[in-house]
């Protein structure tokens, strides 16, 4: 079985300002991990991935994801947050043929000015 | 390259009603995802497609749901009546094993958000 939890449901931070979204997953196998953004009546767009290459995965928008196995936790970072970044995140694992992916009750990123 | 369709956009309804949702995946994939999400939480799969073949309908509750993929394109989703708890948005997805390498990432369409009174 594999699961993953997002820490917090909500994180607010002003534009410019470091932003951090936490995730620890749970699987029985070495896990493929990614985040998923979903903008407001968008659909959902992959940020990034691992996959059992590098431990530090970069992705799109400057935002980027360090996987720590001893932690078991997948937590997604950027250095400074922009106005757009506002958005709902989730976390996601995925069994090895990717084709079951299992959903975080994702986290609401509020960005203010 | 269009992504994934899906229509209606939007759908409100009341119970014991009938609804469908369609959904045109992204040109030459072969595995389609129906998801739903509930209110403040992730997206659940509902059924998976491998082709026109049905390889993972566990999650979908066959009483009232039923889907279908008859030329393995395009898929659509009833509900068949329609409860209160099915208020949601439910999303396609679509994906192929020789597109992204062999991650076969999931595109996922905009979503239908289903309302019923």
């Amino acid at each position: 079985a594999q699961s993953v939890t997002q820490l917090d449901s909500h994180v607010s931070v002003s534009e410019g300002t470091p932003v951090l979204l936490r995730c620890n997953y749970s699987s029985s196998y070495s896990p493929s991990l990614f985040w998923y953004v979903q903008h407001p009546n968008k659909g959902l767009q992959l940020l990034l991935k691992y996959t059992s290459a590098a431990t530090l995965v970069k992705g799109i928008n400057g935002f980027e994801a360090e996987f720590k196995k001893s932690e078991t936790s997948f937590h997604l970072t950027k250095p400074s947050a922009h106005m757009s970044d506002a958005a709902e995140y989730f976390c996601v694992v995925s069994n090895s043929g990717y084709s079951t992916l299992t959903f975080g009750k994702g986290t609401m990123l509020l960005v203010s000015p | 390259e269009a992504g994934v369709v899906q229509s209606p956009r939007y759908k409100i309804i009341e119970k014991k009603q009938p609804v469908a949702f369609w959904c045109n995946p992204i040109s030459g994939h072969n595995t389609l995802y129906w998801y739903r999400q509930n209110l403040g939480q992730g997206p659940e799969l509902l059924i998976r497609y491998e082709n026109e073949e049905a390889v993972d309908d566990s999650q979908l509750p066959k009483d009232r749901f039923s889907a279908e993929r008859l030329k393995g394109v395009d898929s659509t989703l009833k509900i068949q009546p329609a409860e209160l708890g099915d208020s949601a948005v439910y999303l396609c997805a679509s994906s192929s094993p020789w597109t992204s390498g062999s991650n076969n990432e999931q595109f996922f369409g905009p979503g239908t958000r289903l309302t019923v009174l």
